[in-house]
């Protein structure tokens, strides 16, 4: 079983739609939950971080962390075709420690 | 947000050459950094853990005589690839952990992508 499941999609939306992306992981000493937005041939781009459980919200974007389901979200409002990439979540034990990716899911808005 | 750069962002190699990536954090100090690989449409693999003076910890199945790396300053870490094959061909990235100067995560440089012939 790997370590955090992504579905890889592709996933593809009208403009303004609300997306929900989602991945579960399987280690339940994970304390730190992030997503990553990758466009192509770029570098990962922090998006949102969590620590332990909750929710956190960020303009268009909320991210979820139910830790008893080992379930984590990413919601994004009024959908972009910027927001066209792929997105990673992921996750540590710590902030030094390695980062586990899920596999990404691509997303493509559509105008 | 924190900078990490990478230098060179794309390079072109033939086979058996040695290929050197930097990775610098521009605007804080990073005690810890981490390389990856990222072949295309598959997610990032952590390659090695680099520390700041000490020798890096690689993950299994990554050969460290292979993919050498050195953290000779807490803002500097450097892979080389020696004797690069075809199939190492990939996008390389590297991450830099803030600590307690910044937000409580890593921050990723723009990744370098090389291509052995």
């Amino acid at each position: 079983q790997k370590e955090v499941e992504q579905d890889p999609g592709p996933l593809s939306v009208p403009e303004g739609a609300i997306v929900s992306l989602n991945c579960t992981y399987s280690n339940s000493a994970f304390q730190y939950f992030m997503w990553y937005r990758q466009y192509s041939r770029k570098g990962p781009e922090l998006l949102m971080y969590t620590y332990s459980s909750g929710n956190k919200e960020d303009g268009r974007f909320t991210a979820q962390v139910d830790k008893s389901s080992k379930y984590i979200s990413l919601f994004i409002r009024d959908s972009q075709p910027s927001d066209s990439a792929t997105y990673l979540c992921a996750t540590s034990y710590s902030s030094a420690s390695k980062i586990i990716f899920g596999s990404g899911t691509r997303l493509s808005i559509r105008p | 947000g924190a900078v990490v750069s990478q230098h060179p962002s794309r390079v072109i190699c033939k086979s058996g050459t040695s290929v050197k990536i930097e990775c610098r954090s521009l605007d804080f100090q990073a005690t810890t950094m981490f390389w990856y690989r990222q072949f295309p449409k598959k997610s990032l693999m952590l390659m090695a853990t680099s520390n700041e003076g000490s020798k890096a910890t690689y993950e299994q199945g990554v050969e460290k005589d292979k993919f050498l790396i050195n953290h000779a300053s807490l803002t500097l870490s450097t892979l080389t690839v020696t004797s690069a094959h075809p199939e190492d061909s990939s996008f390389y990235i590297c991450s830099a952990d803030a600590g307690a100067e910044r937000t409580d995560t890593q921050y990723f440089g723009p990744g370098t992508r090389l291509t052995v012939l």
